[in-house]
Order: structure tokens, then C-alpha cells, then sequence
């Protein structure tokens, strides 16, 4: 089965903290995400990675930046942490098999920003 | 613009009722679908798929239709049991790099005893 593991369920930060997010995956995938969710707004991507060193903006990269220095870890970074940032964060991993696959998801973890 | 969409935030059903959970998408380039649930305090959790080039998949007590023509997707639960109490999310993949996902809002289905 694949795991992906993020390295806090629960979080509370002061606004201007710096936050790191881990996320871990043990399936050997190419590609890494990180989204956010809020009530009534769905998932929203914050950004992607195809590949080690690699990283892509998604819909939402305001604010955060990510690192993924190895294969099998995508670090999620809040540079200055905001109370909008309060959200629930996900992490997913999916293989680069002709680009039609499945997204495997982390448990999650809930930041809260005071 | 183009998105992602569901038709009913919540959806209550009775236990061993069948369940229909609808989505439309605009984008005429998607070609991959995905149905996740998820349960409170859990991340999402594949349930099915299927590709533009069906427009029927079926899986143990799920089926999802894909109608190109109206770009309507749909998935149903046969008789419906307490454990899919959940939200479900539709997700479509538009072409793009990087296997790039596109979620629905979700509904919430909760199963009546």
C-alpha cells in the first residue's frame, strides 16, 4: 500500500512564525503536492513537484514556498505565517506512469495561526 | 471560468439505499477522473476512476458514469452502509503536466440508520 505521511496532524503557530510542513511518501513517486483546504472551497494546490529539485507553482503559491531535496520527502514552508493561513494542509504523492495517475493522500495536518 | 462542480453539498440517504453523487466539469480537455471520499479528520481516499474514453466504471459497490456529451460525472454507491458516511470529491485532470488535479467542492453524504 502507499504511504504518505506528514509529520504533524496538529499545529498552532504565532502570526510571523516560520512553519515547515514535512510530507513523506514511500512509493518511490515522481510527483509530490501540496494543497490546502477550506470549508465550501475544496482542494486548492499551492504547488507541485515532478521530480527531485524540481518545483511548480499551483493555483495558491502566495505565501509558501517548498523544498524537496530528496525524492521521497516535499517540505510545505509558510515564511511568515498569516491568521489566513489558518487551514487544513494535505500532502499526495502520485507515480509519472503517462501522467493519469491517481493521487495518493497524507492524513493531513491542521495548522492553526494566531 | 472553467471548473470543477457539485450539484448537492449534502446528501442524506438511508441505510441500504442507493446513493447518486454528481459532478460537472467544463473543461472539454479533461480526460481523467477521479472520485475520493473522505472521512472527518482523514485524508481523501481513492474510490474509483475512469478514463475519457469510458463512460462506465464499476467497482466493488461503486459505479461512475461519464457522459462527455453533457460533461456530467456521476458516482453511485449501491446499497449504502453507516461507513460511507463521508464527503466525496470529484477531481479531473485537464491534460496538464505534471498529472495536476482539479477538486470539487465536495457533499457530504451521511447514511440515516
Amino acid at each position: 500500500d502507499v504511504k504518505v505521511t506528514q509529520s504533524s496532524r496538529y499545529l498552532v503557530k504565532r502570526t510571523g512564525e516560520k512553519v515547515f510542513l514535512e510530507c513523506v511518501q514511500d512509493m518511490d513517486h515522481e510527483n509530490m503536492f501540496w494543497y490546502r483546504q477550506d470549508p465550501g472551497l475544496g482542494l486548492r494546490l499551492i504547488y507541485f513537484s515532478y521530480d527531485v529539485k524540481m518545483k511548480e507553482k499551483g493555483d495558491i503559491p502566495e505565501g509558501y514556498s517548498v523544498s524537496r531535496e530528496k525524492k521521497e520527502r516535499f517540505s510545505l514552508i509558510l515564511e511568515s505565517a498569516s491568521t489566513n493561513q489558518t487551514s487544513m494542509y494535505l500532502c499526495a504523492s502520485s507515480p509519472h506512469e503517462g501522467g493519469k495517475e491517481t493521487q495518493y493522500f497524507g492524513p493531513g495536518t491542521r495548522l492553526l495561526v494566531l | 471560468g472553467e471548473s470543477v462542480g457539485l450539484h448537492l453539498p449534502t446528501l442524506s440517504v438511508q441505510e441500504g439505499d442507493n446513493s447518486i453523487i454528481n459532478c460537472a466539469y467544463s473543461n472539454s480537455a479533461s480526460d481523467y477522473f477521479i472520485w475520493y471520499k473522505q472521512e472527518s479528520g482523514k485524508g481523501p481516499q481513492f474510490i474509483i476512476d475512469i478514463r475519457s474514453n469510458m463512460d462506465k466504471r464499476q467497482g466493488q459497490r461503486v459505479t461512475v458514469l461519464l457522459n462527455k456529451t453533457v460533461k456530467h460525472l456521476s458516482l453511485q454507491i449501491a446499497a449504502t452502509q453507516p461507513g460511507d458516511s463521508a464527503v466525496y470529491f470529484c477531481a479531473e485532470n485537464r491534460g496538464a503536466a505534471g498529472n495536476k488535479l482539479t477538486f470539487g467542492g465536495g457533499t457530504r453524504v451521511l447514511v440515516k440508520p
